[in-house]
């Protein structure tokens, strides 16, 4: 069965620090992978999605980037955190090619706090 | 502007009641509609996914409605139970791209 892990699940940084958070998918190949940010009361916002390695769509100018290193990887990241960058990201993976029926599944996310 | 919006905000319910929510969409062309159940903390898991040509779904007491000629879904929750309590969250696709738009969500709370 295909799983998805996500961490850390919490993650206090000061300001003006970098940023790594890694998401990692088994039992499948070739996913679609995408990070989103979910901030408190609000709909989750899309910031950037890969249809392959190397391949990083970004939805969202700002000052964090993606990287997708190996197939099933998928790390965002920032060079200096804003206070704005606090908030749930969520890591999720969907199967390519399936059309209509292609779902979403998500980890468990990473709450981010910048102080 | 592909848009999807959804009804109420919140909702508080007694243990044992039904209850529906709301979703309303402008999302062009159409492919899918999903809705997620969002616990407090965690990442959204899929209930239901309805294509266009699905009125109805059911996923055990959740049961999701589609028209897809007024751009509005329903979900229904019968016989609510204190684990419903979370936030449900409605998606569009779109048919071409990978583009999926995202309500804000129902936060509902089952009480005793």
């Amino acid at each position: 069965s295909q799983t998805i892990h996500q961490w850390p699940a919490t993650l206090v940084q000061p300001v003006g620090s970098p940023l790594s958070l890694e998401c990692t998918v088994e039992g499948t190949s070739n996913p679609n992978l995408y990070w989103y940010r979910q901030a408190a009361g609000r709909g989750l916002q899309l910031l950037f999605y890969s249809v392959g390695i190397g391949q990083i769509s970004s939805e969202v100018p700002q000052n964090l980037s993606a990287s997708r290193p190996q197939d099933r990887q998928f790390i965002l990241s920032s060079k200096k955190l804003l206070l704005s960058d606090s908030g749930f990201y969520l890591c999720a993976w969907s199967v390519r090619g399936r059309g209509d029926k292609n779902i979403q599944y998500f980890g468990a996310g990473t709450r981010l706090s910048v102080l | 502007k592909n848009q999807v919006e959804q009804s109420p905000q919140s909702l508080i319910i007694l243990e044992g009641k039904n209850c529906t929510l709301q979703c309303n969409y402008t999302v062009s062309p159409f492919s899918n509609l999903r809705w997620y159940k969002q616990d407090t903390g965690r990442g959204p898991v899929s209930l239901t996914i309805m294509t266009f040509s699905e009125n109805t779904k059911s996923n055990g007491r959740y049961t999701a409605t589609l028209d897809a000629d007024t751009k509005q879904s329903s979900l229904h929750i019968t016989a609510s139970q204190l684990s419903d309590s979370a936030s449900y969250i409605c998606v569009v696709r779109t048919l071409t791209g990978n583009q999926f738009y995202f309500g804000t969500g129902t936060s509902l709370t089952v009480i005793p």
